[in-house]
This record gives structure tokens, C-alpha cells and sequence, in this order.
């Protein structure tokens, strides 16, 4: 089956710690995304890639950094300097632009122990 | 202020129509969308229009634009419990950043 798959569901951070998301998707798409969603406050972009070996910051990228390294992956890492991680992640990716339908994942929701 | 305004919470009941508005700020947007979402999950997108057209009807989906006003709403008509969940309308921008703009989503309750 076609899709993206975000693992893992559920994870936890330690203070002080990076912790890494992964998003895959299988459905040839060019453009991959990460958002943030918190509750009452819809959702909001981290970073974005419209092709391999390039990204952008979104309207939140402080504290995170990603790679595109495949066309199917596009990882992101939570570091140490966001101080607020705790979140539910979606990932999404679509054919193009960011005028196409955007597709996404089942989302991880990151807690801090 | 928020670039995509929405209501926060909507009850109807089983059977009814319901309403869904949504405002956008930028004159820029070339198509605009509704997603929506069930707990813990990713979303789906439900339908889009674009930016030249004034309605969009999709089964039990009904989808109006007012550019003027910068104004979309989405009716869901005969609605289910099935229906509740979150709705996100979101737009997309011919400039600038190449991604969706989304609103705070708007949790839509149905009672049976």
C-alpha cells in the first residue's frame, strides 16, 4: 500500500536529550513537510523540502533540524535547545509545490519525562 | 494574528447540517482546503477548491468561497456521528512559501 509511515507512535524525551522522528513515504512525492500540532492551535510548519539535498525553516524551526538525503525520507530531530517539545508531529508529503494535496502520516506524539 | 481564523467548536445534531467558516487573510491564495482529523490520527483531506471558483459540491460536501470577504465555509449535510472530529481549512499561497497554512481546526460534535 501507498502512503507515509511515521514511527514511532509514542515517544519520550529525556531533558537534555535529542530525540530523532522518522517519516517515510512510498508514494514518489518531491515534497515532504513537518508540523506541529498543539491543542486549540492547529497546525503549525517546522520545516519543509521540495527536493532531495534541500530544505527550508518554516514559521517554528528553532530548536529542530532535518535532512532529505532520500526522496522517501525526511527525518526530523527534536534537540536539547527546544524547550517545549512535548507535541503531537505530523509529517505529510504531496506531488509538488505545496499547491498539491498534501498527504500525511499517522503523527507521533513526543512527551518529556 | 492568525492568518486562517476558525471556530473553535461546533454541535449539531444527527440529521442536521452542519457549518463550518473559516477566514483567510491573504488575497494571494490560489486553492484552499478542508481536512479533517480523528483523534490521534494524521488528517484526510476531505476537499479543496480553488480560488476562481464560488462553490464546490462534493456528495454531502458543500464547499462556498467568498473572495470578496475571504471567506469559506464547508457544509456537511445530514450529519452523522461519524462526522465528528477536528476540521482544518487551510490555504495555499501563489508566493512565498511553498507550503498549506492551516487554521486552529474546528471540533465538530454530533449528537446522536
Amino acid at each position: 500500500d501507498g502512503g507515509i509511515t511515521q514511527s514511532p507512535k509514542y515517544l519520550f524525551r529525556k531533558e537534555g536529550q535529542n530525540v530523532t522522528l522518522s517519516c517515510e513515504q512510498n508514494l514518489n512525492h518531491d515534497a515532504m513537510y513537518w508540523y506541529r500540532q498543539d491543542p486549540g492551535q492547529g497546525l503549525r510548519l517546522i520545516y519543509y523540502s521540495q527536493i532531495v539535498n534541500d530544505f527550508q525553516k518554516g514559521d517554528i524551526a528553532e530548536g529542530y533540524s532535518v535532512s532529505r538525503e532520500k526522496k522517501e525520507s525526511f527525518p526530523l530531530t527534536v534537540t536539547s535547545a527546544q524547550k517545549n517539545p512535548t507535541a503531537f508531529y505530523l509529517c505529510a508529503s504531496s506531488l509538488g509545490t505545496g499547491k498539491e494535496k498534501l498527504f500525511f502520516g499517522s503523527g507521533t506524539q513526543l512527551s518529556v519525562l | 494574528g492568525e492568518d486562517v481564523e476558525q471556530s473553535l467548536f461546533l454541535s449539531v445534531r444527527e440529521g442536521d447540517s452542519s457549518v463550518i467558516n473559516c477566514t483567510y487573510t491573504d488575497s494571494s491564495s490560489t486553492y484552499l482546503y478542508w481536512y479533517k482529523q480523528e483523534p490521534g490520527a494524521g488528517l484526510q483531506l476531505l476537499t479543496y477548491i480553488f480560488s476562481n471558483m464560488d462553490m464546490k459540491q462534493d456528495q454531502r460536501l458543500t464547499v462556498l468561497l467568498n473572495k470578496k470577504d475571504k471567506h469559506l465555509s464547508l457544509r456537511i449535510a445530514d450529519t452523522q456521528t461519524g462526522d465528528s472530529a477536528i476540521y482544518f481549512c487551510a490555504e495555499s499561497r501563489d508566493t512565498g512559501r511553498r507550503a498549506l497554512t492551516f487554521g486552529s481546526g474546528t471540533r465538530l460534535q454530533v449528537q446522536p
